[in-house]
């Protein structure tokens, strides 16, 4: 089964911050990567999938890179509806989640 | 608009039976692959299991094969989760999703249907 590993598990910033999740697979997954925002009692919202490319509808102030092993997502300017929980899900091989990255209010 | 909505979640004892329901609406059903994500209190997402645009394939995870069966209706635009055998570890808000295509990342999720198994 391929492992994901997500860091930090919190992080604490300020509106108007750069902020910059990390991901790393326990194998290579191409770019097979998604990462999502959760709020409290919601379903996850997909952000981003193919680890770069930005769904329908999500701000331009997010962005994903990275292939193989290692990815990262990136959020240019916090905004105050960008306090979540972020997770990555590799779909190289079934679904696997990251643990998630919960973003608080410095 | 896409909707995905989970119902017949509650509190069962454990050994007991339960069966969930994701209504879809805002797309074509029967063009897409459909999931089941849960997620136990204060705890991350894992998948439980996937099903064919068709119904003619499913998946299971490992911790519930054997338990849980994925089935769909296209005429009704709904996906089940019927689980049985059901464990305290199984206490969760289980979460449907649409698959962009089978294997591929889900694009819409539900709100989520709580499931407590509790004596």
């Amino acid at each position: 089964d391929i492992q994901m590993t997500q860091s930090p598990s919190t992080l604490s910033a300020s509106v108007g911050d750069r902020v910059t999740i990390t991901c790393r697979a326990s194998q290579s997954i191409d770019s097979l990567l998604a990462w999502y925002q959760q709020k409290a009692g919601k379903g996850p919202n997909l952000l981003i999938y193919q680890a770069s490319t930005l769904h329908s509808g999500v701000p331009s102030r997010f962005s994903g890179s990275g292939s193989g092993t290692e990815f990262t997502l990136t959020i240019s300017s916090l905004q105050p509806d960008d306090f979540a929980t972020y997770y990555c899900q590799q779909y190289r091989g079934g679904w696997t989640f990251g643990q998630g990255t919960k973003v608080v209010i410095k | 608009e896409v909707q995905l909505l989970e119902s017949g979640g509650g509190l069962v004892q454990p050994g007991g039976s339960l069966r969930l329901s994701c209504a879809a609406s805002g797309f074509t059903f029967s063009n897409y692959a459909m999931s089941w994500v849960r997620q136990a209190p204060g705890k991350g997402l894992d998948w439980v299991s996937a099903i064919s645009d068709s119904g003619t394939n499913t998946y299971y995870a490992d911790s519930v094969k054997g338990r849980f069966t994925i089935s769909r209706d296209n005429s009704k635009n709904t996906v089940y989760l019927q689980m049985s055998g059901l464990r305290p570890e199984d206490t969760a808000v289980y979460f449907c999703a649409k698959e962009t295509a089978r294997g591929s990342m889900a694009d819409y999720w539900g709100q989520g249907s709580l499931v407590t198994v509790s004596s």
